[in-house]
């Protein structure tokens, strides 16, 4: 148990469905993230939250659209995804400083049909 | 920009037997080193993390790795594997000017057989 939790942990969605990851954590944690992590593919960040405000986009489809209401939540919401959108979505939360460490989620297994 | 390289994607060995994972950045400027390890169906958990001071950091599971700035290594290391170290691992870096990204590599995995 890492302190921070999402859900749901598994999600299969068709292509036309709209759906929403939620990650929260309660460690006083500052920074949050949004990775994806694909079969035989390195850790891509999306998104970076630091203190509720998106500091990082990291060229991200519009189809996947982040939310950060408070310092403790962060939401992915989902919408016409495609089959390669299907992988591990991990969070991480961190105290916002480049010296301490991030910790993860145990993700969410997306799967897009 | 800061890069990571993992040249290894799978390294087998026999239980009991010493292990080396390779890992090698690239970066301008000053970075904070990382290892996090990923057992199946989970997130990442830290191993260990170099910050300053000695070069050899110390972390769970008998876990060690030593920072080489001439090199630009970050090599982890244990002397003696066990099978529940069957695992992916993942050397990272952040910039060491406040920047909270984390840069991974693309992980290699460790398959220790009996």
């Amino acid at each position: 148990e890492t302190g921070v939790t999402q859900t749901p942990r598994h999600l299969v969605m068709g292509m036309t469905n709209k759906k929403s990851l939620k990650c929260e954590q309660h460690l006083g944690h500052n920074a949050m993230y949004w990775y994806k992590q694909s079969a035989k593919k390195p850790l891509e960040l999306m998104f970076v939250y630091n203190f509720k405000e998106q500091t990082e986009n990291n060229s991200v489809p519009s189809r996947f659209s982040p939310e950060c209401p408070n310092s403790s939540h962060l939401f992915l919401h989902l919408h016409t995804l495609q089959p390669e959108d299907s992988a591990l979505y991990l969070c991480a939360s961190s105290r916002g400083q480049g010296n301490t460490e991030a910790f993860f989620g145990q993700g969410t297994r997306l799967t897009v049909v | 920009a800061q890069s990571v390289t993992q040249l290894d994607s799978q390294v087998p060995v026999f239980e009991e037997a010493p292990v080396e994972l390779r890992c090698n950045y690239s970066s301008s400027v000053s970075v904070y080193l990382f290892w996090y390890v990923q057992y199946p169906n989970q997130g990442l958990q830290l191993l260990l993390k170099y910050l300053s001071g000695s070069t050899l950091v110390k972390g769970i599971n008998g876990f060690e790795a030593e920072f080489n700035k001439s090199q630009t290594s970050f090599h982890l290391r244990k002397p003696s594997v066990h099978i529940s170290d069957t695992a992916e691992y993942f050397c990272a870096v952040s910039r060491m000017d406040s920047s909270y990204k984390l840069i991974f590599g693309s992980g290699t995995r460790l398959l220790v057989r009996p």
